[in-house]
Formats: C-alpha cells, structure tokens, sequence
C-alpha cells in the first residue's frame, strides 16, 4: 500500500472550516483514499473515502487532486469535538486491513 | 450504522496471568476482524488479522503464542493475552471488515480495551 504522510498537528478555530492535506504521492490507480479519526481513548471512527472524484457526506468533504498524489478532508464548520487524531490512508481494493499512520493531531481551539 | 463492541472496556491483571479480550460485530457477520494495539501517543499498531475459520495471520514482531486469536464465528473473535507482562499494558482495539459492494469496504473500530498488568 502507498505511503502517506500527513502534516503532525493542526489548530483550526471552532466553527471554521478545517482543511487536513493529505500526500500519497505513491498511489497507485486501483488504491482508495480512507481517512479515519481517533478521539481519546476511544476507537478509531470511519469518515469518509473516494478514488477519483471528490465526495460528500454528513460528516466530511474529500478532495481528490487530479493526479490523486494529494488529498484533503474538509470539515466544514468545525467544533470542540472534532478535536482528534486523522489518519489518510491509501488501500488497495484487494486488501481490507487498514495500516495507521501518525496521523494529524488536530485541535479545535473555542 | 454497524457496531463492533468489546468486551471488557478496562481489564487489571496480575503479572503472569492470561486475559481474554472479545470482539464482536453486533449487526453484520465479519468473515475478517483485526487487532491492533496502541501505546500513549503513537498510533495503532496492527498485530493480527483474524480470518473466521482459520489460523490467524500475525505481522511480523507479533508473538503469536503470546497473542492467541480466535475467529470462531462470523461474529465474534478473541484475543487472549497469556503471561501478561507489564510491558503488555496497551489499549488494544478490534476492528471488523464490512464489504460495501464492488471492491470496496468499511472498517468498523471497536470502542477499545484499556490492559493494566501490575
């Protein structure tokens, strides 16, 4: 599976839009884009995944660049309880384990 | 949504003893469940993949007499940790494989185990 690194920590104010980016330069063409939080102390949370086109849904936005090397999760209005750890992680379709970077410590500050 | 609990949420034992941990999918059947481990502040860290009936498959470093799988029904796996050691102690979480269709899958997370060995 490709690798993917991820910028270490982030702030974002409470109730803006929190950009995440994501590099996974060494994507291959059959590999989705995954991104899963961890809250503390808890287990890590689905959030949403695309391959090629940008998608939607309740919780996230995910940007997909043209030549899928890059990536960001846009939490559009953000709040205390989004503060966590995220982890983008690329997967081949024939595998279903999920390997867990160090992810992006990001915190929402009131 | 799907659900994958486990069983217990905080376990305390005694060096050289063994606990089991249980990871159930509560509302769809998981031919594939996994387990990780997490030490503070790093991240998870895969140690088996649990294939219902079947042996399971340990990354490399993971000690699988230590760290007895079983995948006995589509629905549950345990992990037994034997002669626990402090160096044991972690957060230890389970996750199922759903299939959506196609090629593609959801990866649901149980809640954790919190594993102090005194």
């Amino acid at each position: 599976d490709a690798k993917t690194t991820q910028p270490t920590s982030m702030d974002c104010a409470e109730g803006r839009a929190a950009n995440l980016p994501c590099n996974h330069s060494t994507i291959s063409g059959n590999e989705y884009v995954y991104w899963y939080r961890q809250i503390h102390s808890q287990g890590p949370q689905y959030i949403i995944h695309g391959l090629k086109n940008n998608e939607t849904n309740e919780m996230a936005s995910l940007i997909i660049t043209e030549d899928r090397k890059s990536s960001t999760l846009i939490l559009p209005h953000a709040t205390l309880r989004d503060t966590a750890v995220y982890y983008c992680i690329s997967s081949k379709t024939s595998y279903d384990k999920v390997i867990f970077g160090p992810g992006t410590s990001l915190s929402v500050i009131p | 949504g799907a659900v994958v609990s486990q069983h217990p949420s905080r376990v305390i034992c005694k060096s050289g003893t063994s606990v089991k941990i249980e990871c159930r999918s509560l509302d769809f059947q998981a031919t594939t469940m996994f387990w990780y481990r997490q030490f503070p502040k790093q991240s998870l860290m895969l140690m088996a993949t649990s294939n219902e009936g079947s042996k399971a498959t340990y990354e490399q470093g993971v000690e699988k007499d230590k760290f007895l799988i079983n995948h006995a029904s589509l629905t549950l796996s345990t992990l037994t940790v034997t002669s626990a050691h402090p160096e044991d102690s972690s957060f230890y979480i389970c996750s199922a494989s759903r299939p959506l269709g196609g090629a593609t899958y959801e990866q649901y997370f149980g809640p954790g185990t919190r594993l102090t060995v005194t």
